[in-house]
């Protein structure tokens, strides 16, 4: 089941520069994004979140991006803090199925000071 | 904060033996969901929970797997008979509305079961 990929495992950045990380799907009935943070021991968070009616979702130092038509979303940190480093999780869920989201495989970011 | 409270945090279960998994979801939450991680692997959906029964479940929740409320605070998951490949990182998971809403779903810490 490869519905949402996330390419990349691992990112690193220097703090106080802009962390992208990078979701692709393949599915065009999802209709709603959601980006989860996930520190070790802990569950995932949820960050932040785009309808599939918008391009853009910013929250603070988190932006969103939604390219319907190449089934691509992105998240920007801006500026990234070492607080930030953690396994990011793109997730997606169909339209109509409440709760049940399709997770891709995470990328660890580091920030380094 | 409010927050899903997961017991235990580790479990170590012999094959073939019953394990139950529990979790308090936030208080004011309707819906609750099962979620699991096998190491290296994705988050998966297990089963979504509603108004006292199974709204939704993924294929991985088969006859081996149950979900109850027993009462009004707590969320169980039972696996019958373990598996080796049922040890992964289980979490629970609620949020406010369901269907209807674009909600965010509020997850737990996670219980890591080891099937020997």
């Amino acid at each position: 089941d490869q519905q949402v990929k996330q390419n990349s495992p691992s990112l690193s950045v220097q703090e106080g520069r802009i962390s992208i990380l990078n979701c692709d799907y393949t599915n065009s009935m999802f209709d709603y994004f959601l980006w989860y943070k996930k520190y070790p021991a802990e569950g995932p968070t949820f960050l932040i979140s785009i309808s599939s009616i918008k391009d853009k979702n910013e929250d603070g130092r988190f932006t969103v991006f939604l390219n319907k038509s190449a089934k691509h979303l992105s998240l920007h940190i801006v500026p990234s803090q070492p607080g930030d480093s953690a396994v990011y999780f793109c997730a997606a869920r169909f339209y109509n199925q409440g709760g049940k989201l399709i997770f891709g495989q995470g990328t660890e970011l580091s920030v380094k000071p | 904060e409010p927050e899903v409270t997961q017991t235990p945090s580790h479990q170590v279960t012999q094959m073939g033996q019953e394990v139950i998994l529990r979790c308090v979801p936030i208080s004011n939450h309707l819906y609750f969901y099962w979620y699991r991680q096998i190491l290296g692997q994705k988050v998966e959906f297990l089963v979504s929970f509603y108004n006292n029964e199974i709204s939704e479940k993924s294929e991985i929740f088969d006859d081996q797997f149950s979900v109850e409320r027993p009462d009004g605070s707590n969320f169980t998951l039972k696996i019958r008979s373990t598996k080796l490949e049922d040890s992964a990182m289980y979490f629970c998971a609620s949020s406010p509305t369901g269907v209807s809403g674009y909600e965010k779903l509020f997850f737990g810490s996670g219980t890591q079961l080891s099937v020997l």
